[in-house]
């Protein structure tokens, strides 16, 4: 089956900066790549997801690179604010998601 | 946009008492709704596929007399954790993938945290 690596677990950045994550996946048939952010105790939300056919993508202060032949992706954030705090999880997919082990970004005003 | 509801959004009850957690789609028909377990401060681990109409997918090493699915309609799907014990104590979360746009993103619910005593 699909096995998602992400780093790093945790991320410690000042406000201002850009915030990087990274993350391989096995399984050459995915297709599909979400990142989610969660807040402690509340649901995973879509903040931006790339398919295989795109090399990357921006929205905002958010983008997603995609190597496919590499199998790894990316999320940037760019200057970040505090409220960009939480835990973000990439996910790979062909059918159903593979979840990244996690990252926690903390920003610090 | 897509809404999930997920219901209750805490459970708290004794060793071997039965809960059941329901997982609904508000604005669009979902054919495939996931659910997933999550343990304090990991990842969400895919649990099983619940596909209307048809008996649900397990992932490997989960119980399916132990947590029973079921997806009666395109916009509910039920996970039972039946004879529930301490260990089964998790932050569960459903999703639901909107039926329009194939193997789109899928949509979260609030999640059930469950602690059993």
């Amino acid at each position: 089956g699909e096995n998602v690596e992400q780093h790093p677990s945790t991320l410690s950045v000042q406000e201002g900066d850009s915030a990087v994550i990274k993350c391989t996946y096995s399984d050459s048939a995915s297709n599909y790549f979400p990142w989610y952010k969660q807040e402690l105790g509340k649901r995973p939300q879509l903040i931006i997801d790339i398919r295989s056919n795109v090399g990357e993508k921006k929205d905002q202060r958010i983008a997603v690179t995609l190597n496919k032949t590499a199998k790894h992706f990316s999320l940037h954030i760019t200057e970040t604010q505090p409220e960009d705090s939480a835990v973000y999880f990439c996910a790979a997919s062909w059918g159903k998601l593979t979840f990244g082990q996690g990252t926690i970004l903390t920003v610090h005003p | 946009g897509a809404v999930v509801s997920q219901h209750p959004s805490r459970v708290i009850c004794k060793s071997g008492t039965s809960v059941k957690i329901e997982c609904r789609s508000l604005d669009f028909q979902a054919t495939t709704m996931f659910w997933y377990r999550q343990f304090p401060k990991q990842s969400l681990m895919l649990m099983a596929t619940s596909n209307e109409g048809s008996k649900a997918t397990y992932e490997q090493g989960v119980e399916k007399d132990k947590f029973l699915i079921n997806h009666a309609s395109l916009t509910l799907s039920t996970l039972t954790v039946t004879s529930a014990h301490p260990e089964d104590s998790s932050f569960y979360i459903c999703s639901a993938r909107d039926r329009e746009r194939g193997r789109g993103p899928q949509h979260f619910g609030d999640g059930t945290r469950l602690s059993i005593l």
